[in-house]
């Protein structure tokens, strides 16, 4: 079945620093979604990327529809503490239903 | 406005025991989605409900696990016999329409489940 590979599995980076992910699949998705986990939440939508090469940005948060419809990136310029979290890369497989990447776990140390 | 309300937001439970796991979906929205979190396996769907009807449970990991929506506000999840396997974060999420429509899931706070 469809999988979404997210890299890297975890990011330990200090605060102020610029922060990029990845997230590739085996097939193409017409729709890539970038969601963010809080510790003891549940996820909440960021952005949403519709078309290729689509470059779409929420204050710090930048994505991309890769041109070959298998990937998306997420770049977060400038971390402050609350962008702690887990990131998951997520996309419609069949139907309805949407399937999830195992997430980038990100750190800020002090 | 209210969110997806999960309840309880923690169960520890005993193997062998019966486990229900319980979601009120944000109002007006025809989809409502189980999903489980662990570690080892990040978020899987487990089941997906549109207009109260079960369209897709190839998720449900076996015969221990039931899910229903009696009516557009109410779902449960429900697993037994509990094994210690089942533990993980059990989420409800719900979307105005189906999710290849609407693709923005509204997630509940989740179900820490830990079965000893």
């Amino acid at each position: 079945g469809q999988q979404l590979n997210q890299s890297p599995q975890s990011m330990f980076i200090q605060e102020g620093e610029d922060v990029s992910m990845n997230c590739t699949s085996s097939s193409i998705f017409n729709t890539w979604l970038w969601y963010k986990q809080d510790p003891g939440e549940g996820p909440v939508l960021l952005i949403a990327l519709y078309k290729a090469g689509e470059l779409t940005s929420n204050g710090r948060l930048t994505a991309q529809f890769g041109i070959t419809r298998k990937d998306s990136f997420l770049n977060i310029s400038a971390s402050i503490p609350s962008d702690v979290g887990i990131y998951f890369c997520a996309g419609p497989a069949g139907d309805d239903k949407i399937i999830f990447g195992k997430g980038t776990r990100l750190h800020i140390l002090p | 406005d209210a969110g997806v309300i999960q309840s309880p937001r923690h169960e520890v439970t005993e193997m062998g025991q019966e486990v229900t796991l319980r979601c009120k979906p944000i109002s007006g929205h025809d989809s409502l989605f189980w999903y489980r979190q662990t570690m080892m396996r990040g978020l899987e769907l487990l089941i997906y409900f549109n207009n109260n009807v079960p369209i897709d449970d190839s998720g449900m990991p076996e015969d221990r696990f039931s899910a229903k929506m009696p009516n557009a506000s109410f779902s449960t999840l429900k697993i037994q016999p509990s094994e210690p396997r089942d533990s993980a974060v059990y989420f409800c999420a719900s979307s105005l329409t189906g999710a290849a429509t609407n693709e923005k899931l509204f997630f509940g706070s989740g179900t820490q489940l830990s079965v000893l």
